[in-house]
């Protein structure tokens, strides 16, 4: 079956460091990827969303410098948290969707959770 | 922006009864879909229902575009139910930029 597999599932990092977390669809070929993030006590806010053969796009309040993504391929994306700071902390999932159709909504993998010393 | 707001906030219920979850968007949604977020983090799709009813298993979700609202029934409640509730619109139609809500969170006790 068709599944989104994001790794690591958790992290932790100092203060002013980066991490890298990587997101892989498994099963089938995502057309577009998009990258939320939960921090505590709030909702899911879209960060950028990344579609093949369009550019990235990020969200207000989020910037490539800070967040820069690839998506190299139909199966794989990765972002990278660069200088990380404790209102960087929560989790962030990854959902892929499979095709154009617009009434299918992403599949999302398991998250990970990013906790900032 | 567009707004999603979900009552209650929390909800406590004894093992068998019936919960009911609103969501109310501040504009036209043209997808609306309900998910589920284990206590774990992880979230999987329940319902995708950008208008009138649709049903599976023991969920009931019922859409008014015009009035701009959502519900969400779950029947005989189980444990296995607790857990967060998300409501999420998309004004594009494509599911690429979805807009949530904060959420109901749900305890279902034996």
């Amino acid at each position: 079956g068709a599944l989104v597999y994001q790794y690591p599932r958790r992290t932790i990092c100092k203060s002013g460091t980066s991490m890298r977390m990587e997101c892989q669809a498994v099963g089938f070929q995502a057309t577009s990827v998009a990258w939320y993030r939960q921090s505590p006590q709030k909702t899911f806010e879209l960060i950028a969303l990344s579609t093949v053969n369009s550019a990235i796009k990020y969200e207000q309040n989020f910037t490539q410098e800070k967040f820069p993504i690839s998506h190299p391929n139909l199966s794989f994306s990765s972002m990278t948290v660069l200088n990380a700071y404790l209102e960087d902390r929560g989790l962030y999932l990854c959902g892929a969707r499979a095709d154009r159709a617009d009434n299918q909504a992403p599949l999302f993998g398991e998250g990970t959770r990013l906790s900032v010393l | 922006g567009q707004q999603v707001q979900q009552s209650p906030a929390s909800l406590v219920l004894q093992e068998g009864e019936n919960a009911e979850l609103q969501c109310n968007f501040s504009s036209t949604a043209t997808q609306l879909q309900w998910f589920y977020q284990s206590p774990g983090g992880s979230l999987v799709s329940l319902l995708s229902n950008p208008s009138g009813t649709k049903h599976t298993g023991r969920l009931t979700s019922t859409t008014v575009t015009k009035e701009r609202r959502s519900s969400l029934h779950i029947s005989s409640s189980q444990t296995t139910d607790s857990g967060t509730y998300l409501c999420a619109i998309d004004e594009s139609g494509s599911f690429n930029k979805l807009t949530f809500g904060a959420g109901t969170r749900l305890a279902v006790c034996p």
